[in-house]
């Protein structure tokens, strides 16, 4: 099941810097896309999300960036700081499918001092 | 700030062997699920818990799974008869509003499931 793709595994990124981190998704459907977070032995902390009648939704440091003729979204980081080091799940959901979350594989982000 | 909660937080059980993982959603939340992610893979959806009832379920989720809100706080999840490709990482996450809406899912810190 492909339907959603984070096609880098990792990234590193100098502390003040921005990160960018990008998802890719087939199914048309979805009209709910999310940012989750997660450290080592924690769940899946929600970060920001987009519905698809919006192109982009901010929130502090992290904007979201949501290109629905490509199927492709972002989120950028900026600065970035040593704590934003984790991995990071894009999900997308649709009404029809009862809300469930299809996740992409995770991007390793590390922010060098 | 509110948070779903999981117990126990690491299972080790015998392959053959009911387990019984726990979960105590966002106290207004209506809408629950468990997640699972295997070693190395991806996040992946089991099952969705709505009104007393499964909403939807994955092709995961066979006769082995089942889940419960046995009281107004707990939802669990019971594998039956444990197999060895069972051990993964099991979220639970809990979305404030019903099926109609665009809703953000909260998740539990995990319970690793250890099938031996």
């Amino acid at each position: 099941d492909q339907q959603v793709k984070q096609n880098s595994p990792s990234l590193s990124v100098q502390e003040g810097r921005i990160s960018i981190l990008n998802c890719d998704y087939t199914n048309s459907m979805f009209d709910y896309f999310l940012w989750y977070k997660k450290y080592p032995a924690e769940g899946p902390t929600f970060l920001i999300s987009i519905s698809s009648i919006k192109d982009k939704n901010e929130d502090g440091r992290f904007t979201v960036f949501l290109n629905k003729s490509a199927k492709h979204l972002s989120l950028h980081i900026v600065p970035s700081q040593p704590g934003d080091s984790a991995v990071y799940f894009c999900a997308a959901s649709s009404i029809q499918g009862a809300q469930k979350l299809v996740f992409g594989q995770g991007t390793r982000l590390t922010i060098n001092p | 700030e509110p948070e779903v909660t999981q117990t126990p937080s690491h299972q080790v059980t015998q392959m053959g062997q009911e387990v019984i993982l726990r979960c105590v959603p966002i106290s207004n939340h209506l809408y629950f699920y468990w997640y699972r992610q295997i070693l190395g893979q991806k996040v992946e959806f089991l099952v969705s818990f709505y009104n007393n009832e499964i909403s939807e379920k994955s092709e995961i989720f066979d006769d082995q799974f089942s889940v419960e809100r046995p009281d107004g706080s707990n939802f669990t999840l019971k594998i039956r008869s444990t197999k060895l490709e069972d051990s993964a990482m099991y979220f639970c996450a809990s979305s404030p509003q019903g099926p109609a809406s665009t809703d953000t899912q909260y998740f539990g810190p995990g319970t690793r499931l250890t099938v031996l």
